[in-house]
This record gives C-alpha cells, sequence and structure tokens, in this order.
C-alpha cells in the first residue's frame, strides 16, 4: 500500500510570496494529482500528472519519479488561494486500491 | 457541460439505519469513485465503477456497498450505520478508469451524513 507524506501540515504567508507544498510517496504510481479543497468541502483537480512539469497561471506542479516526490508551487499567492491543498496518487498496476491521499496542506495568505 | 451532482446534499440519520447517496456524473464519464472525509481520517478511498464494473475498492466494512448504472449514474449505500459514519461522501467523475494517465477527477459537492 502507497504512504503518502505531504509538508508542511500546515502553512501561513504573506500575500505575494512563493508557495511550495510536498509531496512523497512510497511506491511507484501511474499517476499523482494535486487537489485543492476549500472551506465547505469542494474539491477542484488542480493537476494529474506522471512525469516532468505542468503550469497553470500562477501554478506549478512537478513531479519527480526516480524521488517518488512532487511538488506545488504557487507564484503571487493571493488571500483566494487559501485552502487545503490535497496529494493523491493511482498506484501503478492496475491501482487495486484506488487513490491514496495525503492528510493536506493548509495554506493561509494573509493580505 | 453540467459537473458532477450528488444528492442529497445533507441528510441526518439514526444509529442502525441506511443510506443511499446518488452521483450523477459528467456526461460521457464512464468512471465513478467514491471517498469518504472525516475529520480525523481524512480523505479514504471507498470504491470506484467502470462501465458498471467495481474495479477498485478501499478498505471498508461490508456494510459499504455501491453500483453503478448502464448511464454511469451511481449510487452508494452504507447499512447498519454507525456513529463513526458521519463524514462527508464525495464522489468524482472520470473519462478514463483510475491507473490511467488521463484520469482526471472532477469531483461533486459531496453529501454531508450526520448520524445521530
Amino acid at each position: 500500500k502507497n504512504e503518502v507524506e505531504q509538508s508542511p501540515q500546515n502553512l501561513t504567508a504573506q500575500e505575494g510570496e512563493f508557495i511550495t507544498i510536498n509531496c512523497s510517496y512510497s511506491v511507484g504510481i501511474s499517476a499523482l494529482h494535486w487537489l485543492q479543497q476549500h472551506p465547505g468541502g469542494g474539491i477542484v483537480s488542480l493537476f494529474m500528472l506522471s512525469s516532468g512539469k505542468k503550469k497553470h497561471g500562477r501554478l506549478i506542479a512537478t513531479i519527480n519519479i526516480q524521488e517518488k516526490h512532487s511538488s506545488l508551487h504557487i507564484t503571487a499567492s493571493h488571500p483566494r488561494d487559501s485552502a487545503v491543498y490535497i496529494c493523491a496518487v493511482s498506484s501503478s498496476g492496475g491501482g487495486a486500491d484506488g487513490l491514496t491521499f495525503g492528510k493536506g496542506t493548509h495554506l493561509i495568505i494573509q493580505p | 457541460k453540467a459537473g458532477v451532482t450528488q444528492t442529497p446534499r445533507y441528510l441526518i440519520k439514526t444509529r442502525g439505519q441506511q443510506v443511499t447517496l446518488s452521483c450523477s456524473p459528467i456526461s460521457g464519464h464512464r468512471s465513478v469513485s467514491w471517498y469518504q472525509q472525516t475529520p480525523g481520517q481524512g480523505l479514504q478511498f471507498l470504491f470506484e465503477y467502470f462501465s458498471e464494473t467495481q474495479r477498485n475498492k478501499g478498505n471498508f466494512p461490508g456494510r459499504f456497498s455501491g453500483r453503478q448504472f448502464s448511464n454511469s449514474r451511481s449510487e452508494m449505500n452504507v447499512s447498519t450505520l454507525e456513529l463513526g459514519d458521519s463524514a462527508l461522501y464525495l464522489c468524482a467523475s472520470s473519462p478514463r478508469a483510475s491507473g490511467s494517465r488521463t484520469g482526471e477527477l472532477f469531483f461533486g459537492e459531496g453529501s454531508r451524513l450526520t448520524v445521530l
């Protein structure tokens, strides 16, 4: 079973700062997802990646398959980025146990 | 394109009762997966259906079951409810099955279940 570790668990930063959230996993995967959850529960998929790097607006996600590590970066952070960011992995070989989730990073961006 | 729709959004049940939750995926999506979210355990995978077949199942007791219909709509059922079943239940749809490199997930707003 894959173990997914996220760091930090909590992060408070000032508006405009560059944010990095890290995710490490223990066994091979077919895909890694970065999710965003705002208060109230709704979850939005930010990225799904299996190699390299993806960029969407101010968000950048990278993955290093050899290191079993992914990072989510937020440039020019804004208070509306305040949310819980969750890393989830699909294990390779068919994913008999579906997605495994990290415990999330609670991000607060102060104006 | 309509998003993923979950019903009901909120419900209150008592111990011992059963509950059925519904999920309508995005049109054309054949994969529906279900998740439980609690403050203590975080998000946990329940099961996934693809083209009416259960592909994966998480580590939950047999009281938790699900099914998928030919139109890809899915239901999950929890029987003999316990206090610990109080949670936010989320479903997600995807055009591809899990394990696929193209299976981006689209989540519904969730059904919040309270068991008294």
